[in-house]
């Protein structure tokens, strides 16, 4: 069964820290979706970036840059030199290919708090 | 940039009512999805759409939970009979293809007293 494990539930940290979000997932298929969803505190879910099982190249867009390693079931998120605006939920979530499942499993959330 | 939108933004009903909670996926979407997340909890999937059927629902999912595409812009979820448990967030969310990138709407906060 798939399963999304978020180990951090709270992070705190300083204005211009950097931080990293922990994601560690399961899947029996080999075709699956990794993705990082963020919600701010007015509420709704803003996307940020999807990666497929074939492709461990780790990305960066701007301050963020994601650490995907398959050898570890890892999908994992910096933010380099954290500023407030960061402080939000952010959620990891899986999606499996093969079975036919296309519904998103999330994990539980990392509360970031960014502090001035 | 296109997006998916939701109303209301905010139900308050009493236990027992009919609720309808609307969406509009973005417009060249052809999957569509209801998500929920009870008050400082995960996202939680209730059901997808395509092709004006069900194709996947959840345990959640029961038969109070009805879901529409009334016409070519509009995805409904009605719950017929609400109670205490079913007040959350309710996310609608669409996506080009199967397994592509789901954009979620604001979401509608359901309130059931």
């Amino acid at each position: 069964a798939q399963k999304v494990t978020q180990a951090q539930t709270e992070i705190s940290v300083v204005e211009k820290e950097d931080v990293t979000l922990d994601c560690v997932y399961e899947t029996r298929d080999t075709t699956y979706y990794l993705f990082w969803y963020k919600q701010p505190p007015s509420g709704e879910l803003v996307f940020l970036i999807r990666r497929n099982s074939f492709d461990e190249q780790n990305e960066i867009s701007g301050r963020y840059s994601w650490n995907f390693q398959k050898s570890t079931s890892s999908f994992n998120f910096t933010i380099t030199a954290s500023q407030v605006v960061d402080s939000a939920v952010y959620f990891c979530a899986l999606s499996e290919a093969e079975s036919g499942n296309t519904p998103l499993v999330f994990g539980k959330g990392t509360r970031l708090s960014v502090i001035a | 940039e296109p997006e998916v939108t939701q109303t209301p933004s905010h139900q308050v009903t009493q236990m027992g009512q009919e609720v309808i909670l609307r969406c509009v996926p973005i417009s060249n979407h052809l999957y569509f999805y209801w998500y929920r997340q009870i008050l400082g909890q995960k996202v939680e999937f209730l059901v997808s759409f395509y092709n004006n059927e069900i194709s996947e629902k959840s345990e959640i999912f029961d038969d109070q939970f009805s879901v529409e595409r009334p016409d070519g812009s509009n995805f409904t979820l009605k719950i017929r009979s609400t109670k205490l448990e079913d007040s959350a967030m309710y996310f609608c969310a669409s996506s080009e293809f199967r397994s592509d990138t789901q954009y979620f709407g604001p979401g509608t906060r359901l309130t059931v007293l």
